[in-house]
């Protein structure tokens, strides 16, 4: 079946490192992937997109690579402070402008 | 811009009883989407439109949900009747597909809670 998978557990880390957190998907063939950010009681906001021709992209502390061979992306938030804390989404394009999510992963970053 | 705009915030009714929600996209975006949130199921796509035509309906639960898009600047999502499962909470999102990138713009969401 078709799936998008994200670290299930939350992410704990000190502040000042690098958080990376998982995008693996099977099935899909997507043109574009995304990740979003959603903090709580709020709708999720865009961060970056990355195209299947893509292999990284980078908007200031964040980076985002995407392998279309392992079908997975990988998102780094590097100089991690505890605003960034918050619930992290992948999106998938798969298809006539289709955007489908994974479950999202919970960042806490402790100072 | 204000963004995309959903109303109402928070929705509380009984079973049984008809629920509208709605949404009205950022101007100039040419799609909309509808999803459902839920600790269980995370965030669900259940329609989209693009130039204001559904094109993918597939994650529509079942028949009690419709939705219409009458304008370019106007959609909402009907469930009747509605059922204690169906407490969730639904945002409305708008993009320009064919654009730039097709980032997607969410509203603040309606927090549905059926009793």
């Amino acid at each position: 079946s078709q799936k998008i998978e994200q670290n299930s557990e939350a992410l704990n880390i000190q502040e000042g490192k690098t958080a990376t957190l998982t995008c693996n998907y099977t099935n899909y063939s997507p043109a574009y992937l995304q990740w979003y950010r959603q903090d709580p009681g709020r709708g999720p906001v865009f961060l970056l997109l990355i195209r299947e021709n893509e292999k990284e992209k980078r908007k200031e502390r964040l980076k985002v690579t995407f392998d279309t061979t392992l079908k997975q992306s990988l998102f780094h938030i590097t100089a991690s402070q505890p605003a960034d804390s918050a619930t992290y989404l992948c999106a998938l394009e798969t298809g006539g402008f289709k955007t489908i999510f994974g479950a999202g992963t919970r960042l806490f970053v402790k100072a | 811009d204000a963004g995309v705009i959903q109303s109402p915030r928070h929705e509380v009714t009984e079973m049984g009883q008809e629920v509208t929600l709605r949404c009205k996209p950022i101007s100039g975006h040419n799609s909309l989407f509808w999803y459902r949130q839920t600790m269980m199921r995370g965030l669900e796509l259940l329609i989209y439109f693009n130039n204001n035509v559904p094109i993918d309906d597939s994650g529509m639960p079942e028949d009690r949900f419709s939705a219409k898009m009458p304008n370019a600047s106007f959609s909402t999502l009907k469930i009747q009747p509605s059922e204690p499962r169906d407490s969730a909470v639904y945002f409305c999102a708008s993009s320009l597909v064919g654009g730039v990138d097709e980032k997607l713009f969410f509203g603040s969401g309606t927090q549905l809670s059926v009793l």
